[in-house]
């Protein structure tokens, strides 16, 4: 079974406006965390915002939120006043366990597309 | 940034050839990790290492060995490359694991492509 899924392979967005990257998880584990990767065309993995299974208030990083919704399961990104710089391949991870070897699970990414 | 490299960062070989990727991190970081990436796959973990002479095996480890002799280097070896190894891999590194609830960001290398004919 998939561990991360995120459903959406492509996803446009205007700039300036707001866009949601879906991303839902499965675990047994009451200890996990929550990640979401950019990259961009050049190829590198950065690290935008992470959400642990205990934090009672969602993150928030600068123009990035995750919206986590523990009972659904779901961590979804979401990106305020999108830029032409946002356009990127987006990757939802899970750590899961006490995080002694902090290995990470990855869906498949969803492309954002930011247009003018 | 992590300071963290990879070499090489393309290479192209031959079916059967022995292939062995590096990854470097000056970081002294415990933790270091090898995936690889492919189209409609994300990132999958290959081998990971929690310490000098310490790995052990992730989610697509057949086909593949690993070493670490000093906390700085993590070697990916592909004994003898096939066409389905052709990838893009990336090498990653945290911290330690922590007590519940805690993180530690993965940083990652810039990647090695490897083209396998």
């Amino acid at each position: 079974a998939q561990k991360i899924t995120q459903t959406q392979p492509g996803m446009f967005v205007q700039e300036k406006e707001a866009v949601t990257l879906d991303c839902t998880y499965d675990t047994s584990d009451p200890s996990y965390g929550l990640f979401w990767y950019k990259q961009p065309s050049s190829g590198e993995m950065i690290f935008l915002i992470y959400q642990g299974s205990y934090d009672q208030q969602n993150a928030t990083e600068g123009r990035y939120s995750l919206n986590f919704q523990k009972a659904r399961k779901s961590a979804n990104l979401v990106i305020s006043a999108s830029q032409l710089g946002d356009s990127a391949m987006y990757f939802c991870a899970m750590r899961e366990g006490l995080g002694n070897t902090d290995k990470l699970i990855f869906g498949t990414g969803t492309r954002l597309q930011v247009f003018p | 940034d992590a300071g963290i490299t990879q070499s090489p960062r393309h290479k192209v070989t031959e079916t059967g050839t022995p292939v062995t990727l590096r990854c470097h991190q000056t970081e002294n970081h415990r933790y270091m990790y090898w995936y690889r990436q492919d189209p409609g796959h994300g990132l999958r973990l290959i081998h990971y290492s929690y310490g000098v002479k310490d790995t052990d095996k992730g989610e697509v480890s057949d086909g593949y060995s690993v070493s670490r002799s000093k906390t700085e280097d993590f070697l990916l070896t592909l004994e003898s490359a096939t066409s389905s190894q052709t990838s893009v891999y990336f090498c990653a590194i945290s911290g330690a694991g922590g007590p519940m609830g805690s993180y530690n960001e993965q940083f990652f290398g810039p990647g090695t492509r490897l083209t396998v004919l």
